[in-house]
């Protein structure tokens, strides 16, 4: 079937710096998608949001965007901190009765140096 | 603390044998999701129950199963193991909303059979 998938597993950045995590995904149908962050020995937490009607959408240090014509999201994180080191997963649902039913990408591993 | 809660934390069985992971989702939530986390598979969506009815379906095992009590809580069947189904699973839950695929995940029931 059609997944999520991520152009880099590893990503490395200073403290301070703004990280860009990037995402293609291949199902035209998918109208939804969502950024979870895992850390260490702990169940995914969710960032983000966005529906395929929106290019853009801002959080707290957060921000997605969404480029349905090349089909790629990307998450932006702010002034990034050492807390933030963690493998940052992608979803995707193509929208039906269950928008819980999610496709995860392989995820990217972000590490972030005091 | 997300507030989803699964027991046990840890899990260590043989092959052949039956295993039954449990899930408390967050109080009022009625919606429970199974997810599998493996190396080689990623995160994959298993089962979605809402309110004590089976509301999705992803490529579940037919060894797998799943069931939501009166009490919202619910249960992860796993017979006739084999070593690749060795994997951390995964339990979230929702809000009664059902389009949000906003998730919050237990932290996890590593199984490791031997």
């Amino acid at each position: 079937g059609e997944s999520v998938g991520l152009h880099l597993p590893t990503l490395s950045v200073q403290e301070g710096d703004n990280s860009i995590i990037n995402c293609a995904y291949s199902n035209s149908a998918s109208d939804y998608f969502i950024w979870y962050k895992q850390e260490s020995g702990k169940g995914p937490q969710f960032i983000i949001d966005i529906r395929s009607n929106m290019d853009k959408r801002q959080g707290q240090r957060v921000t997605v965007l969404l480029n349905k014509t090349v089909k790629h999201l990307s998450l932006q994180i702010a002034a990034t901190q050492p807390g933030d080191s963690a493998v940052y997963f992608c979803a995707e649902n193509a929208g039906g009765t269950s928008y819980g039913k999610l496709t995860f990408g392989q995820g990217t591993i972000l590490t972030v140096h005091p | 603390d997300s507030g989803v809660t699964q027991t046990p934390k840890h899990l260590i069985t043989a092959t052949g044998q039956r295993v039954t992971l449990r899930c408390s989702p967050r109080s009022g939530d009625l919606s429970v999701y199974w997810y599998q986390q493996s190396l080689d598979q990623g995160l994959q969506f298993l089962i979605q129950y809402y309110n004590g009815e089976e509301r999705a379906k992803g490529n579940i095992l037919e060894r797998f199963s799943a069931q939501q009590f009166p009490d919202l809580h619910s249960e992860l069947n796993l017979s006739s193991l084999e070593l690749g189904d060795s994997a951390l699973y995964f339990c979230a839950s929702s809000e009664q909303a059902l389009n949000t695929g906003e998730l919050f995940f237990g932290e996890g029931s590593r199984l490791t059979v031997l």
